[in-house]
């Protein structure tokens, strides 16, 4: 089964301070994982993807298929940073995606 | 702007109505998906359709029903609307393979 894990609900952290948004992942194939962005409940924007390994916005993520997991990472929060992130896993086989629960992150002033 | 676009933005209704949301995805992608994110409950998957074809289904529930039609537009509808219904409702697109591209969302409240 596939399966998306986000540990974490609620995330606060201080401006200027690291964040690390946890993802963990289960799937017996090669698959993609994203990271997407939602701004107070507006439309989920692609935030990365595991294949492009490019840095927006400050943050990055590695995959790390030893530990099947695709954790968020940016070294220094800035109040803009506060939205939900949800981690996510395409499946090879007809483009299927498995969303985690998400996490909002709120860094504070 | 992500090319996906979503109708009506916003859509209050009375409880046992029907409603029709509509999605037009994203030029070039064939690939629509339907999600339901509720205050409580985050984002919950509902349906995948692909070229017209339902290709995976989730937490779709019986009073709901979706379509793709040729020129690869998508309508949810609703039907036998209930309290517990009213959330954010959007919809993504992809072509065969990718990342999804979301519309703005249809919010809808029922009363």
């Amino acid at each position: 089964a596939q399966r998306v894990t986000q540990p974490e609900k609620l995330l606060s952290v201080f401006k200027g301070a690291p964040v690390e948004l946890k993802c963990n992942y289960s799937y017996s194939g090669s698959p993609e994982l994203f990271w997407y962005v939602q701004y107070s409940r507006q439309r989920l924007q692609l935030l990365l993807r595991h294949i492009s390994r490019e840095s927006i916005k400050g943050f990055t993520a590695d995959l790390n298929k030893g530990e099947t997991s695709f954790h968020l990472k940016k070294p220094f929060a800035q109040e803009e940073d506060s939205a939900m992130y949800y981690c996510a896993l395409s499946a090879n086989t007809g483009n299927q995606f498995y969303f985690g629960t998400g996490t909002s992150l709120t860094v504070i002033p | 702007d992500s090319g996906v676009t979503q109708t009506p933005k916003h859509l209050i209704t009375a409880t046992g109505q029907r409603v029709t949301l509509r999605c037009s995805p994203r030029s070039g992608d064939l690939s629509v998906y339907w999600y339901q994110q509720s205050l409580d409950q985050g984002l919950q998957f509902l349906i995948q359709y692909y070229n017209g074809e339902e290709r995976a289904k989730g937490n779709i529930l019986e009073r709901f029903s979706a379509q793709q039609f040729p020129d690869l537009h998508s309508e949810l509808n609703l039907s036998s609307l209930e309290l517990g219904d009213s959330a954010l409702y959007f919809c993504a697109s992809s072509i065969n393979t990718g990342p999804l591209h979301f519309g703005n969302g249809t919010r809808l409240t029922v009363t």
